[in-house]
């Protein structure tokens, strides 16, 4: 099957930017999504982006997506210690009635 | 609101026994799903229910039962555990199918450990 790929950990100073990519290889995705699961926690709804958008901000989100590439990254400004946590990035499927996740990043956020 | 919830957060099975997890949802979603998460793999979908009555088979459904018998309720059966069912268990629901945008909701995970 399709694969959503991301890298598995990444480590930023407080107050730097985070960057965290993922990639995915069907390109009938509708609605790509990134999610935060916190430790002992499920996953929660970060943000989303349709598909025939290019970029999506909100607050210290922004998510950009590359369709021809089929990159998809999420960047956070101003990175706190309590954005540490585990990022899924995901996708839709229409057609399939379907949902991918990727393997997730681990976020570390130095003091 | 209690949102998802799961019982239980922890169990410890021997090999051949069985157990069910529960998941309940108090926001009168009509979707619910069973996920596992294992390291490095994501999650994976296990079965789906679209309703009250009504299950689907997922990614990984082998060695796994469910059953919705009331709309905010998604039970997950194992009638023989294996220590490849070592993983840990989210239940999530929503409004609607995936066709559209729809937010999935999670519980906060059983982590179960088959010896």
């Amino acid at each position: 099957g399709e694969d959503v790929e991301q890298s598995l950990f990444l480590s930023v100073r407080e107050g730097d930017s985070s960057v965290i990519n993922c990639t995915y290889t069907d390109s009938s995705s509708t609605y790509l999504y990134w999610y935060k699961q916190e430790p002992g926690a499920g996953l929660q709804l970060l943000t989303y982006i349709f598909s025939n958008m290019d970029m999506k901000q909100d607050q210290r989100l922004t998510v950009l997506l590359n369709k021809k590439d089929k990159h998809l990254s999420l960047r956070i400004a101003d990175t706190q210690t309590g954005d540490s946590a585990i990022y899924f990035c995901a996708e839709s499927i229409r057609d399939n009635n379907d949902m991918r996740f990727g393997a997730g990043t681990r976020l570390t956020v130095k003091p | 609101n209690a949102g998802v919830t799961q019982t239980p957060k922890f169990r410890v099975l021997k090999t051949g026994q069985s157990m069910t997890l529960l998941c309940a949802q108090d926001m009168n979603h009509e979707y619910m799903y069973w996920y596992r998460q294992d390291p490095g793999m994501g999650l994976r979908l296990i079965h789906y229910s679209v309703g009250e009555g009504t299950t689907a088979k997922g990614e990984v459904p082998d060695g796994y039962n469910v059953s919705r018998l009331k709309k905010q309720n998604f039970l997950l059966g194992l009638e023989s555990a294996a220590p490849s069912q070592t993983s840990v268990y989210f239940c999530a629901s929503s409004y609607s199918s995936w066709r559209g945008h729809n937010e999935q909701f999670f519980g906060p995970g059983t982590r179960l450990t088959v010896l």
